[in-house]
């Protein structure tokens, strides 16, 4: 069973900043990873799709990197503002015809003025 | 390009009463998904449409939840009767493949008191 992990659950930065936000899973055999963004009482906004065969995306300011064989994906943002306060959910679909997307708990961030 | 579209954004209902949801997939999608979210959690997939038909309804709690999708486009997501462990967002998601990229509705929040 694939299970993905968001370490911290929350996180505070000043404005310019530039962060790191970390999502783990524990199986390797994956078709793809995608970021997401979620602001108060909204939908899930995609970000960034990363599939097994590549090792990053960027996008903009973003840049989401992935080491399959580690289990590991980080979400660099650089130059944080206060306009990237959401929550930022990883999700991985795992190999076969019918996998589902499987979601971590998200990381809060919350980016000072 | 029209995004997912989801109705109603709002509901609040008495337990043991039903409610149904409803989704408008982006154009030309052909799998569809509707996920359960609750506070704090990551959204966990109840159901998987490929076209109309169900690849995935492993976590669907049958007994009271059902969902179709006719003619392989719109969905209709139905609880009946309805539990306060029910409270949740519920999030209709689309990709044109499998294994390509999801995109979100803005989701229905759902109360029952």
């Amino acid at each position: 069973k694939q299970e993905v992990t968001q370490i911290p659950a929350a996180l505070s930065v000043p404005e310019g900043e530039n962060l790191v936000l970390n999502c783990s899973f524990t199986d390797s055999a994956i078709y793809n990873l995608q970021w997401f963004r979620q602001d108060p009482g909204k939908g899930l906004t995609s970000l960034l799709l990363i599939q097994s065969s590549q090792r990053e995306q960027t996008s903009g300011r973003l840049n989401a990197s992935l080491d399959k064989s580690s289990g590991r994906s980080t979400l660099y943002i650089a130059a944080s503002q206060p306009g990237d306060s959401a929550t930022y959910l990883c999700a991985v679909k795992r190999t076969g015809a019918n996998s589902k997307l499987t979601f971590g708990k998200g990381i809060t961030l919350s980016v000072r003025p | 390009e029209a995004g997912v579209a989801q109705s109603p954004r709002y509901k609040i209902i008495e337990k043991r009463q039903s409610v149904a949801f409803w989704c408008n997939p982006i154009s030309g999608h052909a799998t569809l998904y509707w996920y359960q979210q609750i506070l704090g959690q990551g959204p966990k997939l109840l159901i998987q449409f490929q076209n109309n038909g169900v690849v995935d309804d492993s976590q669907l709690p049958k007994d009271r939840f059902s969902a179709e999708r006719l003619k392989g486009v719109d969905s209709t997501l139905k609880i009946q009767p309805a539990k306060l462990e029910d409270s949740a967002v519920y999030l209709c998601a689309s990709s044109f493949g499998r294994n390509t990229e999801a995109f979100f509705g803005q989701g229905t929040r759902l109360t029952v008191v």
